[in-house]
């Protein structure tokens, strides 16, 4: 079966400019995920959805961040207006359900001049 | 949450079995231990998880501890494309996931 895809898979913008990333999950997998990952570290959780639900998004900034999955499938993140910290690979996973494990795409590096 | 510990960087030879720990010594009762591995430039890969069991699959086997206070994962045979960045992750109980810094394995010809 085919992965998660993402697109694009590297964006390069100037600070104060919007970007936007796209997910598409595995077929039939009903809770999407959104991470980030500064380099060195680990991925961190920035929202959940359960079907077209966002369940959990304490970790959003929302204050320049958003994210919607309309129809339950595939989802967007935005971020308007980007700053240089932002500079980061974005990451999308899907799973079956919440209790499954998560498979996740190849990432959208992302890096903010 | 329960919190892990592992080492931040081990080195194994081509062909010897690569065991990684990891400590979660706070671990509750019903949260699972998951491990997942980031190669470079790629998404992680979900690799194993167990709850109280040992487990084997056909990448790794997972040896949890009596008290389920550490783990261990065991690469059978490493391969030069082993190496990566493996994390040890305790899933909560509302299924999220937080990820450290993991281990990164250098397997060595």
């Amino acid at each position: 079966e085919a992965g998660v895809v993402q697109s694009p898979r590297y964006k390069i913008i100037e600070k104060k400019q919007p970007v936007a990333f796209w997910c598409n999950p595995i077929s039939g997998h009903n809770t999407l995920y959104w991470y980030l990952q500064n380099l060195g570290q680990g991925p961190e959780l920035l929202i959940r959805y359960e079907n077209e639900e966002a369940v959990d998004d304490s970790q959003l900034p929302k204050d320049r961040f958003s994210a919607e999955r309309l129809k339950g499938v595939d989802s967007t993140l935005k971020i308007q207006p980007a700053e240089l910290g932002d500079s980061a690979v974005y990451l999308c996973a899907s799973s079956r359900t919440s209790e499954n494990e998560q498979f996740f795409g190849p990432g959208t590096r992302l890096t903010v001049l | 949450d329960a919190k892990t510990t592992q080492p931040p960087s081990m080195d194994c030879a081509e062909g010897r079995a690569a065991n990684l720990p990891c400590n979660h010594s706070t671990i509750s009762g019903n949260e699972y231990v998951y491990w997942y591995r980031q190669i470079h430039s790629q998404g992680p890969q979900y690799i194993i998880h167990g709850l109280k069991n040992n487990e084997t699959n056909e990448m790794a086997s997972l040896i949890i501890t009596e008290d389920r206070k550490s783990s261990t994962l065991i690469l059978p045979h490493a391969t030069l494309r082993d190496t990566a960045v493996y994390y040890c992750i305790v899933r909560a109980t509302n299924n999220d996931m937080r990820f450290g810094a993991g281990t990164r394995l250098t397997v060595k010809p």
